[in-house]
């Protein structure tokens, strides 16, 4: 079974650029589908998008004009990046895999704060 | 707003029976895509609890099931525990296959 880590910084200013990367380790990113997922304090999930192990992208119409997740083979890692942040992008994002039999498993989820 | 709607808390008592609604549309559910069941526990990432509308991971209670009718998915919870008090999230797909999450249910056990 995978275990996935998030990590990048806690605390990015307005207007800015949030980036993040998912390290997978105990399998390979070579397959599946992989997805970053948000959660505000005190509420409900809010899937960002995902690529799968060919490269392939799919993001949440809503965010998909700031949103861009790429992969990393070799290093068998995946990343977010989101433009333009404000107060409402602060949340706890995690990475999950998604074999289309559910996002299974998940990181332990980092807090990202949008804060001048 | 969540495309899938899911009441925002159900309540049992210890032992008791819950079933928690999940209900999509012609286009998502209804559309023949399989359901995912979350339980998230406070401070904790979400952990699939039920996948393919009706399976269960090999660590998962069989006090757990899922089912689906129409348009709408259920998650129902029997020989209700303390511990089972958490959050719990639907999650299915669209046409273009874009992930859909519900809003969330807080499951209180009285």
């Amino acid at each position: 079974q995978e275990e996935l880590q998030e990590s990048g910084p806690g605390l990015v200013k307005p207007s800015e650029t949030l980036s993040l990367t998912c390290t997978v380790s105990g399998g390979s990113i070579g397959i599946y589908y992989w997805s970053w997922i948000r959660q505000p304090p005190g509420k409900g999930l809010e899937w960002i998008g995902y690529i799968s192990y060919r490269g392939a992208t799919k993001y949440n119409p809503s965010l998909s004009s700031r949103v861009s997740i790429s992969l990393d083979t070799p290093k068998n890692q995946f990343s977010l990046e989101m433009t333009s942040v404000t107060a409402a992008d602060t949340a706890v994002y995690y990475c999950a895999k998604d074999a289309l039999g559910g996002h299974d498993p998940w990181g332990q989820g980092t807090l990202v704060i949008v804060s001048s | 707003q969540s495309v899938l709607t899911q009441p925002p808390s159900v309540s049992g008592s210890p032992g008791q029976r819950v079933t928690i609604s999940c209900s999509g549309s012609g286009s998502d559910i209804g559309a023949g895509f399989d359901v995912h069941w979350y339980q998230q526990l406070p401070g904790t990432a979400p952990k699939l609890l039920i996948y393919g509308t009706t399976r269960r991971p090999s660590d998962v209670p069989d006090r757990f099931s899922g089912s689906k009718s129409g348009t709408s998915a259920s998650l129902t919870i029997t020989g209700l525990q303390a511990e089972d008090e958490a959050d719990y999230y639907c999650q299915s797909y669209d046409s273009g296959l874009s992930v859909l999450f519900g809003g969330g249910t807080k499951l209180t056990v009285l």
